[in-house]
């Protein structure tokens, strides 16, 4: 069975130009997940959704960060502007549903560095 | 809030030793869910475990052993007869069972490094 699939894998993209991230959950998996992963921060949940409907994106930095999920197999997390210090991890999870105690399936993570 | 501590940033062991890492959370709920996932150099994070706030008993899984104690907020890992292939970021993170959902808070995350 495929798993969660995120692209792409490594992404450099200079200041000021707009990056989107991709990702496919698992066939099935209705909660779908957006963390980030740096040395000083550690992993953060930006955005997560349930049904394909945004519920908690309290994560999101600021304004230049959007996801949306127009359908149960796909999600986007966009940055526009990008800046240095977006440069992270960015993890793709997704879940059976979203009760408390479902474990989440991660993707392999994209890479992102900007310059 | 949810918190979840690791104060552990960093341990070195010989490999065949055995070594605990530590995991303390902070949580309202009365039901909750502790996890921990692993983290090997490739990158990806494997989930290894989950208990739930109503089950104490502690687990063993071939090497692998959790210790889940309410009374001092604690969820620690111990490996047995450690080896190099274990070598990676281990996190400890926590669920609420309420209407959070089963968006995880994960502690910093202790690496573990395992020398022959």
């Amino acid at each position: 069975d495929a798993g969660v699939i995120q692209s792409p894998r490594h992404e450099v993209t200079e200041m000021g130009q707009e990056v989107t991230l991709r990702c496919k959950p698992i066939s099935g998996h209705n909660s779908l997940f957006w963390y980030r992963q740096t040395m000083m921060r550690g992993l953060e949940l930006l955005i997560y959704f349930n049904n394909n409907v945004p519920i908690d994106d309290s994560g999101m930095p600021e304004d230049r960060f959007s996801a949306k999920m127009p359908n149960a197999s796909f999600s986007t997390l966009k940055i526009q502007p990008s800046e240095p210090r977006d440069s992270a991890v960015y993890f793709c999870a997704s879940s059976p549903t979203g009760q408390g105690r479902e474990k989440l399936f991660f993707g392999s993570g994209t890479q992102l560095s900007v310059l | 809030a949810q918190k979840v501590t690791q104060a552990q940033t960093e341990i070195s062991v010989v490999e065949k030793e055995d070594v605990t890492l530590d995991c303390v959370y902070e949580t309202r709920d009365t039901t909750y869910y502790l996890f921990w996932y692993k983290q090997p150099p490739s990158g990806e994070l494997v989930f290894l475990i989950r208990r739930n706030s109503f089950d104490e008993q502690n687990e063993i899984s071939g090497r692998y052993s959790w210790n889940f104690q309410k009374s001092t907020s604690s969820f620690n890992f111990t490996i047995t007869a450690s080896q190099v292939v274990d070598s990676a970021v281990y996190f400890c993170a926590l669920s609420e069972g309420g209407r959070g959902g089963n968006k995880l808070t994960f502690g910093t995350g202790t690496q573990l490094k395992v020398e022959l």
